[in-house]
């Protein structure tokens, strides 16, 4: 079966920290991969989407970049944090066309 | 801009009502719908997915139905349970890449 995992669950970080988020997907190949974002008291946001390895698209200009070195590993980066750049961020996985999509646990941001 | 909106923004039913909810999305360039529930310290989990005009999908105790044309789709939960509670999101899909915009969502509780 398939599996998404997401780490880490919290983090704290300084403004003007750098980060990484990795989300890997097992048990499926050649997945779409999803980031999103949920600001305090907002839905949730499509930050970046992936159909292929290197293949990065972004919904919205922002602070953060995506990457995609393997078939099933996603990480989200920020060189430097933004005190906007707070909130729960979640990786998803689909398959092609109308799938649903599967999400990981989540990591919850909080920039000082 | 592309707009997803869900209402109410939340209920309170008692154990056994049934209920239901409303999520209105554009009508032109329509792709999928998707329904996910979202439960406290938990991550979202897909419910269904709509492509049809005029479909309506069922599993348990909860359906849904779809207008295209109109730009709109219901979920019904019938007799209500204490576990339904939940925060229950809609997302508009214009295209099979699958990147979904995703209305703010419908926060259930259902009381014993």
């Amino acid at each position: 079966s398939q599996t998404i995992h997401q780490w880490p669950a919290t983090l704290v970080q300084p403004v003007g920290s750098p980060l990484s988020l990795e989300c890997t997907v097992e048990g499926t190949s050649n997945p779409n991969l999803y980031w999103y974002r949920q600001a305090a008291g907002r839905g949730l946001q499509l930050l970046f989407y992936s159909v292929g390895i290197g293949q990065i698209s972004s919904e919205v200009p922002q602070n953060l970049s995506a990457s995609r070195p393997q078939d099933r590993q996603f990480i989200l980066s920020s060189k430097k944090l933004l005190l906007s750049d707070s909130g729960f961020y979640l990786c998803a996985w689909s398959g092609r066309g109308n799938q649903p999509q599967h999400f990981g646990d989540g990591t919850r941001l909080s920039i000082l | 801009i592309l707009n997803v909106e869900q209402s109410p923004q939340s209920l309170h039913v008692q154990e056994g009502d049934s209920t239901n909810f409303t999520c209105s999305f554009p009508s032109s360039n329509f792709y999928a719908l998707h329904w996910y529930r979202w439960e406290t310290a938990k991550s979202p989990e897909a419910l269904f997915v709509m492509t049809l005009n005029g479909d309506e999908k069922k599993k348990g105790r909860i359906s849904a139905t779809l207008n295209t044309k109109e730009g709109y789709s219901y979920l019904y939960i019938k007799g209500s349970q204490p576990e339904d509670s939940a925060t229950y999101l809609c997302a508009f899909s214009g295209g099979s890449q699958g990147n979904l915009i995703f209305g703010k969502g419908t926060k259930l509780s259902v009381k014993p």
